[in-house]
């Protein structure tokens, strides 16, 4: 079965520079959320959206921005980039009816150095 | 706000030993609960579910009790495998009109399981 699918898988990045990551949804997921793992925490909510519309906002730092596309694949940018940022960032999608159950993929693993 | 707590890792096992791995939770309403597994260098795959009060969830011989009046839904596995060995983390979604039902999840339990 599909998965949802990120880009790039790893990315390395001076302070200061910008970035922006891909998320590819399960097909017919209409929702996608982006998550952030630090170095051994648990994943913290950043934003999610539903039909290109942003449905809910978490810890996401005025820094980031992302959106998503009419054919439901979403791309975080993040700019200025700090030493903190260094972490894994995972994309999950859901379907409208099946919203609560969300499906992860691999992760993007940011390095700022 | 919502919360999850789960116990301190990491856990040790021997192959074939029982699995418990606790998991308790402070929300508004009646969320749904999860199970992810996280294996080294790889992302989150959903484990199991539940989504309302005695709803058991059971994958891959684990299973988990929504139990509304502890508000816990402790991991259980009757043996386990070196192959299980992963962090597992505990979630919860608060259900709303909207679609967009963030998870919260616990601070995740490395488990090792010895041969």
């Amino acid at each position: 079965a599909a998965g949802v699918i990120q880009s790039p898988r790893h990315l390395i990045k001076e302070k200061r520079e910008t970035a922006t990551l891909k998320c590819y949804p399960i097909p017919r997921h209409d929702t996608v959320y982006w998550y952030q793992q630090g170095p051994g925490q648990d994943p913290q909510f950043l934003i999610s959206f539903y039909e290109k519309m942003q449905s809910d906002k978490g810890s996401i730092p005025d820094r980031f921005s992302a959106q998503q596309f009419s054919d439901y694949h979403s791309e975080l940018n993040m700019s200025s980039l700090e030493l903190g940022d260094s972490a894994l960032y995972f994309c999950a999608s859901s379907f409208r009816s099946h919203q609560e159950t969300q499906y992860f993929g691999p992760g993007t693993r940011l390095l700022v150095l | 706000g919502n919360s999850v707590t789960q116990m301190e890792g990491p856990v040790t096992l021997s192959e074939e030993a029982f699995l418990t791995i606790n998991c308790t939770y402070t929300a508004t309403g009646y969320p749904s609960l999860f199970w992810y597994v996280q294996y080294p260098g790889e992302g989150l795959q959903l484990l199991l579910k539940a989504t309302k009060a005695d709803d058991k969830g059971s994958n891959k011989g684990f299973e988990a009790t929504y139990r509304k009046e502890t508000t816990s839904f402790h991991l259980e596995k009757g043996s386990v495998q070196v192959s299980d060995s992963a962090v597992y983390f505990c979630a919860l979604s608060d259900r709303r009109e909207t679609s967009g039902s963030r998870l919260t999840f616990g601070e995740g339990t490395q488990l090792t399981v010895n041969p």
